[in-house]
């Protein structure tokens, strides 16, 4: 099956920092990614949307500046968390799906700490 | 916003049970699908049913889908304890951006021995 390779895998930061995490798409061509946020025992929330080689959509309430998306490549989509802080503090995981197939394939998720 | 509701939040049943799953949702569908969660890891994919489809099966998974009532279950017979985990039913959504999967609350499952 299709593999989705997300690092890193757990990061602490300082309040402040900013920390980016990759998604890449081993094997196949990832023609959207998708960025969502997990909080303990809840469930996916929806982040944004990136298309390779335009511009992120954010959901209603996501703050794009702070969480910055680029999907430069086929293979290859970034999100970096700006100026950090401990509200940040959450799993992160990026999912793709390849054109015309329905489903999505998970990274392994970022759990990130803010102090 | 989430479209998929679970329910019950939290299953613990013993192995050789089965478990029963659902969920509900709010707008039409072309398909729904239902993903699993380790804990701490991604996501993997189970199954998909179209909104043609009634059942499916897959191994000891079988999904139901009621287009009329906007509810879908999912059955895993025979459970083992491997299969603890959280399960979360998804729905497509489409906008601007494309289409992106809309995830509900979640079950989590744990299966004693």
């Amino acid at each position: 099956g299709a593999v989705v390779s997300q690092h890193p895998s757990r990061v602490i930061c300082k309040s402040g920092t900013s920390v980016k995490i990759e998604c890449r798409s081993l094997d196949f061509q990832a023609t959207t990614m998708f960025w969502y946020r997990q909080f303990p025992k809840q469930s996916l929330m929806l982040m944004a949307t990136s298309n390779e080689g335009s511009k992120a959509t954010y959901e209603q309430g996501v703050e794009k500046d702070k969480f910055l998306i680029n999907h430069a490549s086929l293979t290859l989509s970034t999100l970096t968390v700006t100026s950090a802080h401990p509200e940040d503090s959450s799993f992160y995981i990026c999912s793709a799906r390849s054109r015309g197939l329905e489903k999505l394939f998970f990274g392994s998720g970022t759990q990130l700490s803010v102090l | 916003s989430q479209q998929g509701e679970e329910d019950p939040q939290a299953l613990s049943i013993q192995e050789g049970e089965n478990a029963t799953m659902n969920c509900s949702y709010k707008t039409s569908i072309n398909n729904l699908q239902w993903y699993r969660q380790n804990s701490g890891r991604g996501l993997v994919h189970l199954i998909l049913i179209r909104s043609n489809e009634r059942e499916k099966h897959s191994g000891r998974l079988r999904v139901t889908l009621d287009t009329s009532k906007k509810s879908s279950s999912l059955l895993i017979t025979a459970s083992r304890a491997a299969d603890t985990a959280s399960y979360f039913c998804a729905t497509r959504r489409s906008n601007q951006a494309g289409t992106a999967l809309i995830f509900g609350k979640g079950t989590t499952l744990s299966v004693s021995s």
